[in-house]
């Protein structure tokens, strides 16, 4: 299948500061990207979905002055997590889709273990 | 989007066929059937998906009711590698929607394989 990369595998920051986590597809474009959160023993919830060129449609409850989405090409999206605090520390997941229609597979990366200390 | 209903666990020997099941009573006309698995500290990755006929691939078989209200994930053979939470998962198409393509993971499956 399709590879998805993210980087870095594991960020430790301080309080305040802000972290950017990439998420790139290797081997194919991607028009849709995914941006997962989750906490440890909980499931995959979903922050936002970002499309090549446009802005990010978040989901209810997420703060996208928070969580800066870019998906500025076809494999390659970002996300910032700004003025991170100990309560943003979780493992954050990107996927990428070739298609949004209901049959495309979405394609996983292995996540980002983010701890603000 | 339409809701399904795993098992918290299921356990299996190793070797040995693993049926996991999922319900979905109120799956739409055009809601694709979707399984992915996600071990331990990865991220989730893909199994299999089907409309109404079963399928089969390299990874597992697809099992659909007729009414489409369930399903049932198999994996032939069961190997400790298999060892993870499965989710089974609607995934709707809404023209202009915005629930365009997502997918909705509820708490899933979690699979233990004995040696």
């Amino acid at each position: 299948g399709a590879v998805v990369s993210q980087h870095p595998s594991r960020v430790i920051c301080k309080s305040g500061t802000s972290v950017k986590i990439e998420c790139r597809s290797l081997d194919f474009q991607a028009t849709t990207m995914f941006w997962y959160r989750q906490f440890p023993k909980q499931s995959l919830m979903l922050m936002a979905t970002s499309n090549e060129g446009s802005k990010a449609t978040y989901e209810q409850g997420v703060e996208k002055d928070k969580f800066l989405i870019n998906h500025a090409s076809l494999t390659l999206s970002t996300l910032t997590v700004t003025s991170a605090h100990p309560e943003d520390s979780s493992f954050y997941i990107c996927s990428a889709s070739v298609g949004s229609r209901s049959y495309n597979e979405q394609f996983f990366g292995p996540g980002t273990r983010l701890t603000v200390l | 989007d339409a809701k399904t209903t795993q098992p918290n666990s299921m356990e299996s020997n190793e070797e040995e066929p693993v049926h996991l099941p999922c319900n979905h009573s109120t799956i739409s006309g055009t809601d694709y059937i979707h399984w992915y698995r996600q071990l331990p500290s990865q991220g989730p990755e893909y199994v299999i998906h089907g409309l109404t006929s079963n399928v089969n691939n390299r990874m597992a078989s697809l099992a659909i009711a007729e009414d489409r209200k369930s399903s049932t994930l198999i994996l032939h053979r069961a190997t400790l590698r298999d060892a993870a939470v499965y989710y089974c998962i609607l995934k709707s198409y809404v023209a202009g929607g915005t629930s365009y393509g997502k997918l909705t993971f509820g708490q899933g499956t979690i699979l233990t394989v004995h040696p």
